[in-house]
């Protein structure tokens, strides 16, 4: 079961701006540990769009950025294009008994 | 190029076995960490297993005591065994690499196309 929480949905126009957030708690992300972030397109594997908190991998776009503070991180995507509507995953490390790698409950980005 | 494959994936029936491979090319399987996610039917990506690169082995409470990850240096292939398989077992199964680069928490990446295992009578 997921431990970090996401809204199901977010929606917004072509050019916009829209943030998903990720809730944690004391035994990951608000233990200090990074959070990374995932965009799974419709029919695919999921494929890594931030890590570290705020790092791009290559070949990622600059409209999307990662921040965290406490216990919670957020993605932002902005000038969203059409291209953008999928899935979208945070991931952290979790140092309870029974949980090596945590992920969120996932978010369907919507363009309007 | 940095590759990952799944195969073995298939309908097997309540209480039985089932192992899936993943060939990774373009790095070393034994040199890194290796995990299996997996993801239900029209449902989020769920954490199963990994494999540290010095052999330590950890598991999902759900899959604990069922399913066994492991590694063939000559082949390249990671493994995931799978036993007494339930309904709930029902998954696109994933493999991928988690990167740890020193001083970072693992991330994973890449991922490979994913093999579906049906646990159905």
């Amino acid at each position: 079961q997921s431990v970090l929480t996401q809204p199901p949905s977010v929606s917004g126009a072509p050019g916009q701006r829209v943030t998903i957030s990720c809730t944690g708690s004391s035994s990951n992300i608000g233990a200090g540990y990074d959070v990374h972030w995932y965009q799974q397109l419709p029919g695919t594997a999921p494929k890594l769009l931030i890590y570290g908190n705020n790092n791009r991998p290559s070949g990622v776009p600059d409209r999307f950025s990662g921040s965290k503070s406490g216990t919670s991180a957020s993605l932002a995507i902005t000038g969203l294009q059409a291209e953008d509507e999928a899935d979208y995953y945070c991931q952290s490390y979790d140092s309870s008994l029974s949980a090596h790698y945590v992920f969120g409950t996932g978010t369907k980005v919507t363009v309007l | 190029e940095v590759q990952l494959v799944e195969t073995g994936g298939g309908l097997i029936q309540p209480g039985g076995s089932l192992r899936l491979s993943c060939a990774a090319s373009g790095f070393t399987v034994t040199s890194n960490y290796m995990s299996w996610v997996r993801q239900a039917p029209g449902k989020g990506l769920e954490w199963v297993s990994v494999i540290y690169s010095g052999g330590s082995t950890y598991y999902a409470d759900s899959v604990k005591g069922r399913f066994t990850i492991s590694r063939d240096n000559s082949k390249n292939t990671l493994y995931l065994q799978m036993s007494s398989l339930r309904a709930e077992d029902t998954a696109v199964y994933y493999c991928a690499r988690a990167l740890s680069p020193v001083g970072e928490d693992p991330w994973f990446d890449p991922w490979g196309q994913g093999t579906l295992v049906t646990v159905s009578s």
